[in-house]
């Protein structure tokens, strides 16, 4: 069965400091992975998918087969940056059918 | 990507009444989706919509608690029905993105229901 881990249910940070949102996931086919993002007030959005490799207001993230992850990084945290993320799953064989993990606050301070 | 309109955006409704949750979206999809957020917990997959066939529910989930309707390529209702405390949740209407495959989806602001 598929399943996605995100460890930290809240994380803190001070502006500047290097960030890392963890995600692991467990399925035995090629998935395609998202993070999306809440910001307060606001509606889920797409963040990053693995299958375009960019970066997207700072952050990136690779998938890593081996040790199935798909941590989200950004070397220099903004206040703007605070918001829920959520890592997610896409079997890829059924369509729209996204495996959520349960997400991580992300808090950065000034 | 699309837009979504997703309405009410919270409703507070008393145990035994149902709920309609309307999603608009400003093209034409050929599937939309249904999610539900209970409170501290991640987004769960109800039913995916396609229209002009019955609804696919995930396990767990059934028509006559859920039933959904998917009248036109740009319009889908989720109703909540015989409402409980428990249903108390978000609930979200999603769309894919665009293509290709994993582009991603857009979702609608969701509503936030608390059953009293």
């Amino acid at each position: 069965a598929q399943r996605v881990t995100q460890p930290e249910k809240l994380l803190s940070v001070f502006k500047g400091a290097p960030v890392e949102l963890k995600c692991n996931y467990s399925y035995s086919g090629s998935p395609e992975l998202f993070w999306y993002v809440q910001y307060s007030r606001q509606r889920l959005q797409l963040l990053l998918r693995h299958i375009s490799r960019e970066s997207i207001k700072g952050f990136t993230a690779d998938l890593n087969k081996g040790e199935t992850s798909f941590h989200l990084k950004k070397p220099f945290a903004q206040e703007e940056d605070s918001a829920m993320y959520y890592c997610a799953l896409d079997r890829g064989s059924t369509l729209g059918r996204l495996y959520f993990g349960r997400g991580t606050q992300l808090t950065v301070w000034p | 990507s699309a837009v979504i309109s997703q309405k009410p955006s919270r409703d507070i409704c008393q145990r035994g009444t149902s709920l309609t949750i309307q999603c608009q979206v400003d093209s034409q999809v050929t599937m939309m989706f249904w999610y539900r957020q209970q409170p501290g917990q991640s987004l769960t997959l109800i039913a995916t919509a396609n229209q002009g066939s019955e609804a696919t529910y995930e396990s767990g989930f059934v028509i006559d608690k859920f039933p959904i309707s998917r009248p036109n390529l740009t319009f889908s209702t989720l109703t909540v029905s015989n409402m409980s405390p428990e249903d108390s949740s978000i609930y979200l209407c999603s769309v894919e993105g665009g293509q290709p495959r994993g582009y991603g989806y857009t979702f609608g602001s969701g509503t936030r229901l608390t059953v009293v």
